[in-house]
């Protein structure tokens, strides 16, 4: 079973940072590049960042881009986000989701259940 | 990057058919994908590409693709099909995803 589970969110100050990490399992980690999308609270869903199997190719939104970085171990079959320099605009339930891709399309196919990360002071 | 717009709330009565739109100009380009968001749950997907339905996804779902509109039928609505759904697809440059606006769908 495809499993995927984010944790490191928590409340943080305005300038402040803080990493995510999202622990998979239950498939061959390493042949599937990931995203993060993130959820502002009653809003839609935004998303913001994707890095390839091998970590070779990273995308970032723009609202994130510079302040934001994705990162992966798999060997630990895990993804990170890096966020420092964080805004209350940050303030949003974050998932990771698993990129598929074959001849017929591209999706997420998998996600986490997701994290609060809540910037405020 | 581009953006997909989606009509905010559609309704449609118990067991009749409802389409939803996601429209933009990276789509005459990309196929969306398509996603159901159920409140405080994580997404689903349900459809991707030209019209394919991950495992698990039952048959009343459907998609189709014309020109700039990307569209997600549900045929034969059941009340568990109440729910947000979202297109996604690349921007313009194709390095970039974006979601729809997001729209959601009242089963009465």
């Amino acid at each position: 079973e495809v499993q995927l589970v984010e944790s490191g969110g928590g409340l943080v100050q305005p300038g402040g940072s803080l990493r995510l990490s999202c622990a998979a399992s239950g498939f061959t980690f390493y042949t599937y590049s990931m995203n993060w999308v993130r959820q502002a609270p009653g809003k839609g869903l935004e998303w913001i960042s994707y890095i390839t199997s091998g970590g070779v190719i990273i995308h970032y939104a723009d609202s994130v881009k510079g302040r934001f970085t994705i990162s992966r171990d798999n060997a630990k079959k895990s993804l990170f986000l890096h966020m420092n320099s964080l805004r209350a605009e940050d303030t949003a339930v974050y998932y990771c989701a698993r990129h598929y891709s074959d001849s017929s399309g591209e999706a997420f196919d998998y996600w986490g259940q997701g994290i609060l990360v809540a910037v405020s002071s | 990057s581009s953006e997909l717009t989606q009509d905010p709330a559609v309704s449609v009565a118990l067991g009749q058919t409802v389409r939803i739109t996601c429209q933009g100009d990276s789509l005459r380009t990309y196929y969306a994908s398509w996603y159901q968001q159920k409140p405080g749950q994580a997404p689903v997907l349900v459809i991707y590409g030209q019209n394919n339905r991950p495992s698990g996804i039952p048959d009343r779902f459907s998609g189709s693709s014309s020109g700039n509109t990307a569209s997600l039928t549900i045929t034969g609505a059941q009340a568990e099909d109440e729910a947000d759904y979202y297109c996604n697809s690349r921007d313009s440059s194709g390095n970039h995803r974006v979601f729809g606006t997001g729209t959601k769908v009242t089963v009465l």
